[in-house]
């Protein structure tokens, strides 16, 4: 079946990295563009990135611009989160989910907690 | 503060009927096609509703999707107590060139 699952995540010190995972598997990855999308705790959705199909393009809230990076590995099925200079307001559960077409977003991994605390 | 407007919440009684809202804009709802999620605490969101109104193999008949203009709607129908959930709309804002999300509606069947 179509599953997505993250990993990477844990607790990391305000300004450290941290580079987020997610393995893909049931479908033809190199054919779809993965998002990824976070939950801070207790809130709502946030639309973090996407990746196209062959990594040639990126979008990112502008929020996150220039801290955030967006990569994939198709010959893995993985797609990659980087984030830098973390912030405690960074800390959230972050999916990968595929990207269809007409704006749908599915499926969604399990998600991986991420916890910005010195 | 979300792109997309939802109520906070709602609530019905067993076997009733709830709508949901999601209001947007030109660039986003109005651009392009609104999906629907249910989320339970601590679980993934799942896709109920996409293409404004087409529901996925394995979503009831009760789930049900339109949208006109800048605004979406879910409407849920026969409630359970098992539909509790939280359920977000969205879509893609091409003004922004991001994805964008409801702030999300907490669904209590009393």
């Amino acid at each position: 079946q179509v599953q997505l699952v993250e990993s990477g995540g844990g607790v990391v010190q305000p300004g450290r990295s941290l580079r987020l995972s997610c393995a893909a598997s049931g479908f033809t990855f190199r054919k779809y563009g993965i998002h990824w999308v976070r939950q801070a705790p207790g809130k709502g959705l946030e639309w973090v990135a996407v990746i196209s199909y062959d990594g040639s393009q990126q979008y990112y809230v502008d929020s996150l611009r220039g801290r955030f990076t967006v990569s994939r590995d198709n010959s893995k099925n993985t797609a990659f989160l980087q984030m830098n200079s973390l912030k405690a307001e960074d800390t959230a559960v972050y999916y990968c989910v595929r990207a269809e077409v007409g704006a749908r977003f599915d499926p969604w991994g399990q998600g991986t907690l991420v916890t910005v605390s010195s | 503060q979300s792109v997309l407007t939802q109520p906070p919440s709602v609530s019905a009684a067993p076997g009733q009927k709830v709508t949901i809202s999601c209001s947007g804009s030109r660039s986003n709802i109005g651009n392009d096609f609104v999906s629907w999620y249910q989320q339970f605490p601590g679980t993934a969101p799942r896709l109920l509703i996409y293409d404004n109104d087409k529901r996925p193999s394995g979503i009831p008949d009760r789930f049900s999707g339109s949208k006109s203009g800048t605004s979406a709607t879910l409407g849920i129908t026969g409630l359970q107590t098992g539909d509790e959930a939280y359920y977000f709309c969205g879509t893609w804002d091409g003004s922004l060139t991001a994805g964008v999300f409801g702030g999300g509606t907490k669904l209590t069947v009393l």
